[in-house]
């Protein structure tokens, strides 16, 4: 069973800093997403990656396999980003759909 | 395009009912998943349905079924209820797998008194 593990859990910071929102898994994956989640439960989907770099706007995702790893930038922070930011993990194959981190809480303060 | 749509949005029960679900799926995306998200265990998979066929279930007591009709509408029910049932319930649609992106919708709040 996969293990997904997200860092920090909260996070406050400045208008026009610079974010990272950490990921890690314990099991070989298909393909991991970025969710973004704002107060009252919509769930935005960000990103979906298997490899590689992605792009949309101020937010970049990155994964690394050999490492299991992942990271949610956003550069030049606003406060309309102030959501909950969450990675799951499929392993693909069967498995038992998506395993979720626990997501961090972001704040981003004018 | 219309979004993933599901209902209904708020849903109060007492312990031992049951309940129903609905959602309606994104046109043309044949695969529904549910979801579970409570403020201890956060968000978890429930289960998959493609093409009318539970394709993976994920580690819940039979209390929680589902099924998907043909134009590819996805209910839940949730029987007996407990207290610990009370969550947001959410459920996603996408073109084929869990790999594809997914499109959430807006959940059922179900609360258990």
């Amino acid at each position: 069973k996969n293990e997904v593990e997200q860092s920090p859990q909260n996070l406050t910071a400045q208008e026009g800093e610079f974010i990272t929102i950490n990921c890690s898994y314990s099991v070989g994956i298909s393909a991991l997403h970025w969710l973004q989640q704002h107060p009252g439960g919509g769930i935005v989907s960000l990103f979906m990656l298997s490899s590689g770099k992605k792009k949309h706007g101020r937010l970049i995702a990155t994964i690394n396999i050999q490492e299991k790893h992942s990271s949610l930038h956003i550069t030049a922070s606003h406060p309309r980003d102030s959501a909950v930011y969450i990675c799951a993990a499929y392993s693909g194959g069967g498995a038992d759909g998506l395993t979720f981190g626990k997501g961090t809480h972001l704040i981003i303060q004018p | 395009k219309a979004g993933v749509t599901q209902t209904p949005r708020y849903l109060i029960k007492t312990r031992g009912q049951q309940v129903t679900l609905s959602c309606s799926p994104i046109s043309g995306h044949r695969s529904v998943s549910w979801y579970q998200q409570t403020p201890g265990q956060g968000l978890q998979f429930l289960f998959e349905y493609f093409s009318e066929t539970q394709r993976n279930k994920g580690n819940f007591p039979g209390r929680f079924s589902g099924r998907q009709f043909s134009n590819s509408r996805s209910e839940m029910n949730v029987s007996t209820l407990e207290l610990g049932d009370s969550a947001l319930y959410l459920c996603a649609s996408n073109f084929g797998t869990s790999g594809n992106e997914q499109f959430f919708g807006p959940g059922t709040r179900l609360t258990v008194l």
